[in-house]
């Protein structure tokens, strides 16, 4: 079985700080991992995915994400946030051998002026 | 270039009345397809994934059901709602095979009164 936990179900930061949203995942096998974003009453925004190389992946929007495979985590982050960050973000994982894409709770971020 | 179409955007059906959500493809073909319901604007559950024409996989024992008549086409169907049937649905699609992303449609907001 595969999960995915986003711990965080707010994150709250200042327009021009860094940003980071947690996600730990769990697979049976190696593991393809994504990150999605969400605006209100929207289908799901793909930003970036790591399937296999360099642990950091960069995505859209200036977002990247570091895989480590010990901690079984796959944080996303962003050096400096803008206020149009502000959205749901959901981590995704997907095991070598299956087809379903199973994706965390969710993690609302507010960026604030 | 790939799209997915999702319609109706908004639906509101009485109780008992049936349903029919409809998702098109276009610009690829033998896509694994899904269908992902969303609850309170908070973490997705997937309902159903279908790898071929007449392939479907349920995830969750429902009032739901799924088929897929054409290769590029999911319906997902009720023939009596419940009003916990209501919330955000989402279509989605995926290059076949593993470590590719999944790419949304917009949604169907319904509402079951």
């Amino acid at each position: 079985a595969q999960s995915v936990a986003q711990p965080e179900d707010q994150v709250n930061v200042a327009e021009g700080n860094p940003l980071t949203v947690k996600c730990t995942y769990s697979v049976s096998g190696n593991p393809y991992l994504f990150w999605y974003v969400q605006y209100p009453n929207r289908g799901l925004q793909f930003l970036l995915k790591y399937i296999t190389g360099d642990n950091l992946v960069k995505g859209s929007y200036g977002f990247e994400a570091e895989f480590n495979k010990s901690q079984t985590s796959f944080h996303l982050k962003k050096p400096s946030a803008l206020v149009s960050d502000s959205a749901l973000y959901f981590c995704a994982v997907r095991d070598l051998n299956d087809y379903k894409l199973s994706f965390g709770a969710g993690t609302t971020v507010t960026v604030r002026a | 270039s790939q799209t997915i179409h999702q319609w109706p955007a908004t639906l509101v059906q009485p109780v008992g009345s049936p349903l029919s959500l409809e998702c098109t493809v276009e610009g690829t073909s033998n896509p694994n397809l899904y269908w992902y319901r969303q609850a309170a604007g908070r973490g997705l559950q997937l309902l159903f994934y279908s790898v071929g024409i007449g392939q479907i996989s349920s995830e969750v024992p429902q009032n739901l059901s799924a088929s897929r008549p054409q290769d590029r086409q999911f319906i997902l169907s009720s023939k009596k709602l419940l009003l916990s049937d209501s919330g955000f649905y989402l279509c989605a699609w995926s290059v076949r095979g593993g470590g590719t992303e999944a790419f949304f449609g917009q949604g169907t907001r319904l509402t079951v009164v």
